[in-house]
């Protein structure tokens, strides 16, 4: 199986501030990776696909990049709306498989 | 607007089969495949499974020996059964919709998903 490892597992931000989650994978993956938000109680809602496209919807301070095995998402401004569990996800091969998730709390 | 509803016990006696459906509407079963993807109490999303509206599945190997996913086209469902489970498998489990992306290859992700229910394995 593909180990996805996110870091740091929490972090505390205030409204506005630039916001930086790593995703790194055990082995090379290319492009496959997507990335999540949770909310509590909530199902996970897409963010990104194939590393860097925007799902439909989504506010454009979300950004991503990478290749290979490391990966990073950005929120440029952090909103209200933002504070949440984001999780990295792996489709290059199966079992696809989700990093522990990295919770962005108010500060 | 594609929606997914999950439907079934919420508590579920250890060794016992926990089963699961899928309710899809808004949308075509068609051309897709349906995923079930559980999340423990404070963990993150595990993979279970996928179907494609033909029938064609796929397994976490892990789950493989205790895993059957069927889908009924004609009711727009899809349903999961988990065998012998134990104290483990309490999660919330979801239902979700693989898309999908084109340009030189496929790229799949979970689109739409349900908003998940909460089954309990305890005696």
């Amino acid at each position: 199986d593909i180990h996805m490892t996110q870091s740091p597992s929490s972090l505390s931000a205030s409204v506005g501030d630039r916001v930086t989650i790593t995703c790194r994978a055990n082995q090379s993956i290319k492009k496959y990776l997507n990335w999540y938000q949770q909310k509590p109680g909530k199902a996970p809602k897409l963010l990104i696909y194939a590393a860097s496209s925007l799902q439909s919807g989504v506010p454009s301070r979300f950004r991503s990049s990478g290749s290979e095995t490391d990966f990073t998402l950005t929120i440029s401004s952090l909103q209200p709306e933002d504070f949440a569990t984001y999780y990295c996800q792996q489709s290059y091969s199966i079992p696809w498989t989700f990093g522990q998730g990295t919770k962005v709390e108010i500060k | 607007q594609v929606q997914l509803q999950e439907s079934g016990p919420g508590l579920v006696k250890p060794s016992e089969t926990l089963s699961l459906i899928c309710t899809v509407s808004g949308g075509s079963i068609s051309n897709y495949y349906w995923s079930w993807i559980r999340q423990p109490p404070g963990k993150g999303p595990e993979w279970i499974g996928s179907i494609h509206y033909s029938g064609n599945t796929n397994y976490n190997p892990s789950l493989k020996s205790r895993v059957t996913i069927s889908v009924d086209t004609s009711k727009k469902q899809f349903s999961l059964k988990l065998s012998s489970v134990t104290a483990a498998d309490t999660a919330v489990y979801f239902c979700a919709r693989r898309g999908s992306y084109y340009d030189t290859v496929g790229y799949y992700y979970f689109d739409y998903w349900g908003p998940g229910t909460l089954v309990t394995v305890s005696s």
